[in-house]
């Protein structure tokens, strides 16, 4: 079964400097996407980035890259120069390729951008 | 086209009322997802849409909950004789068919909130 685990509830960083969001997934599918979206206290969902299974290189976008650990199933979010926008609950999802349909969420990280 | 739209934005229901919130997805993508959020933690998958097919439900879905996606456009969730456990924000997202190298993104709506009283 799909199962998506992110064990910071909170993490605190100072603007201007990198922080590294922890995820690790579960399944038994060899074909699957890893995500991250980051949901402001406006509330919306915004998709951040997105891994491939079998992508070779790591995913970036911006300040934002994917650290695909793929023998580990680890797949953390590193945010460059934060900034304060950036506070927010980050959710780490996967979506199996074949034959699913629905993307699971882990619980979330909130992140606090400290001036 | 703005973006996945949700409306009501809040609903407040008495307990044993009936509610339908609609969401209207991004035109060109033929997948819809219902997803419900409880304070605190991430997304739970309620059910999913290709076209006008509704091809999975969780097995969160109660039979109260209903959801239809007439003509593959937008969609309704009605939540029937309501209960205090059904408070939570309801999203809605949409996105492309997945190809067989590439999963998309969802782009979600606003949301609704409900309380039930």
């Amino acid at each position: 079964a799909q199962k998506i685990t992110q064990t910071q509830p909170g993490m605190f960083v100072q603007e201007k400097e990198a922080v590294t969001l922890d995820c690790t997934y579960d399944t038994s599918d060899p074909s699957y996407g890893l995500f991250w979206y980051k949901q402001p206290s406006s509330g919306e969902m915004i998709f951040l980035i997105y891994q491939g299974s079998y992508d070779q290189q790591n995913a970036t976008e911006g300040r934002y890259s994917l650290n695909f650990q793929k023998a580990r199933k680890s797949a953390n979010l590193v945010i460059s120069a934060s900034q304060l926008g950036d506070s927010a609950m980050y959710f780490c999802a996967m979506r199996e390729g074949t034959g699913g349909f629905k993307t699971i969420f882990g619980a979330g990280t909130r992140l606090f951008v400290k001036a | 086209d703005t973006g996945v739209s949700q409306d009501p934005r809040h609903k407040i229901t008495k307990r044993g009322q009936n509610v339908t919130f609609r969401c209207d997805p991004i035109s060109e993508h033929n997948r819809l997802y219902w997803y419900r959020q409880t304070l605190g933690q991430g997304p739970e998958f309620l059910t999913y849409f290709q076209n006008e097919a509704q091809l999975e439900k969780s097995r969160l879905l109660s039979d109260r909950f209903s959801a239809e996606r007439p003509k593959g456009s937008f969609s309704t969730l009605e939540i029937q004789r309501t209960e205090q456990g059904d408070s939570a924000m309801y999203l809605c997202a949409s996105s492309l068919r997945d190809t067989l190298t590439h999963n998309y993104g969802y782009t979600f709506g606003s949301g609704t909130r409900l309380t039930v009283v």
